[in-house]
């Protein structure tokens, strides 16, 4: 089966920074999106990426499906931006979510 | 439009006891699936509807989950009876088509005692 892999683990930066974050995923995919799990617990849809690039105010995403990869950009980082990041494909079969184990953003004041 | 609504946001039960979980997706919405968050499992899917339709319900843990979609509006999750180890966090997407921008409701964050 298709698997998502998401690097780093865990990232801890100063309220200002810059980050990015990967998603690499094992087979072709025609959907991929970004979700932001916030310390609440709600899940935000970010970006709904299967190609290309785009961006909503400070973060952006690109995704390089020839290659299998997809990056999430988050910049002038904000205490608010602090949560877990989960990259998500879609199983076509059953249109099931097949998310990565996430990235863990902490951001300092 | 108001997104996924669900309820309620938390819910503590004894062990034995029913549970019903809530669900109104977006309007327009034809796509909706619940969703099971636990630290160990992390999120799974449990079930999803198209046009009120269950679709697949193979991530259903066992025959105490059940689910049902009456309308267009309206989703329930039923545990019966509940156990300690179903405590998680329950979710409710929706979309326009299967495998397109989902939206997540708040989650029901769900303590069997």
């Amino acid at each position: 089966g298709i698997q998502v892999e998401q690097s780093p683990p865990d990232l801890i930066l100063q309220e200002g920074a810059n980050s990015t974050l990967r998603c690499n995923f094992s087979d072709s995919v025609n959907n991929l999106q970004w979700f932001h799990q916030n310390p609440w617990g709600q899940l935000i849809n970010l970006f709904y990426i299967p190609s290309g690039t785009k961006q909503n105010g400070r973060l952006s995403a690109t995704t390089v499906a020839t290659e299998r990869y997809s990056l999430l950009y988050i910049s002038s980082s904000q205490t608010t931006d602090s949560g877990v990041y989960f990259c998500a494909v879609v199983r076509w079969s059953n249109y099931q979510l097949i998310w990565g184990a996430g990235t863990k953003l902490i951001i300092k004041p | 439009d108001a997104g996924v609504i669900q309820s309620p946001r938390h819910e503590v039960t004894e062990m034995g006891q029913e549970v019903t979980l809530r669900c109104k997706p977006i309007s327009g919405h034809d796509y909706l699936f619940w969703y099971r968050q636990t630290m160990m499992r992390g999120l799974e899917l449990l079930i999803y509807f198209n046009n009120n339709v269950p679709i697949d319900d193979s991530g259903m843990p066992e025959d105490r989950f059940s689910a049902k979609m009456p309308n267009a509006s309206f989703s329930t999750l039923k545990i019966q009876p509940s156990e300690p180890r179903d405590s998680a966090v329950y979710f409710c997407a929706s979309n326009l088509g299967g495998g397109y921008g989902y939206t997540f409701g708040s989650g029901t964050r769900l303590t069997v005692v």
